[in-house]
């Protein structure tokens, strides 16, 4: 069974740009996760989807954004980079999202300047 | 505010001998566990979970120990090998929920 991927791997963008991350689940899992790595502050919970639903969401602010798609693909949409958004982005599935552990991709390395 | 802690950064163990892994957590609201270990340029891999009704599971090399009076959790790598040289984040929700809390981790060096 193919692994979570995540496109692309990494990206460079200006501030204020806006940027999307794509994420595509193991076969079969309809949970779709969210996380920010940054050095200084670790694994961040972003957000959640099940069923093209926004299940769960972490403290960010507006500016970060996803969607899951009915074949539980899922996007993430930062608008109005900042500098501080420059992190490794983690995209994990699981099969229903309750009791259970998160798969996770390579993630998408992006770098704001 | 850090709910979950691993206060150690780094740990170095020699081949072959027990490797622990330490991790406290603040909110007793925390009912579902994971451990993970990552390598450089790579996702965190699942390595082992533990449900608050357990206080032991093990999976061949690996076991986590859960006291949950102490708010603590450890992982236990017997016997260690070089291949175990990764960085180790345990994780921890409430209510089942997917919405993990992550800890800084603790760097891991097998030495052979």
């Amino acid at each position: 069974k193919a692994g979570v991927t995540q496109t692309p791997r990494y990206l460079i963008k200006t501030r204020g740009q806006q940027v999307t991350l794509s994420c595509s689940p193991i076969s079969g899992h309809r949970s779709v996760s969210w996380y920010q790595q940054t050095p200084g502050q670790g694994l961040q919970f972003l957000f959640e989807y099940f069923s093209e639903t926004q299940r769960n969401k972490g403290n960010f602010p507006g500016r970060f954004s996803g969607r899951q798609f009915s074949n539980s693909r899922s996007e993430m949409n930062v608008s109005t980079l900042e500098l501080g958004d420059s992190a490794l982005y983690l995209c994990a599935s699981s099969v229903s999202g309750q009791g259970e552990e998160q798969y996770f991709g390579p993630g998408t390395r992006l770098t704001v300047t | 505010d850090q709910q979950v802690k691993q206060n150690s950064p780094s740990l170095s163990v020699q081949e072959g001998r027990i490797s622990i892994l330490n991790c406290d957590y603040t909110n007793s609201m925390f009912d579902y566990f994971l451990w993970y270990k990552k390598y450089p340029a790579e996702g965190p891999t699942f390595l082992i979970s533990i449900s608050s009704i357990k206080d032991k599971n093990e999976d061949g090399r690996f076991t986590v120990f859960l006291n949950k009076s102490a708010k603590h959790l450890s992982l236990h790598i017997v016997p260690s090998q070089p291949g175990d040289s990764a960085v180790y984040f345990c994780a921890a929700t409430f209510n089942y929920g997917q919405n993990f809390v992550f800890g800084p981790g603790t760097r891991l060096s097998v030495l052979p």
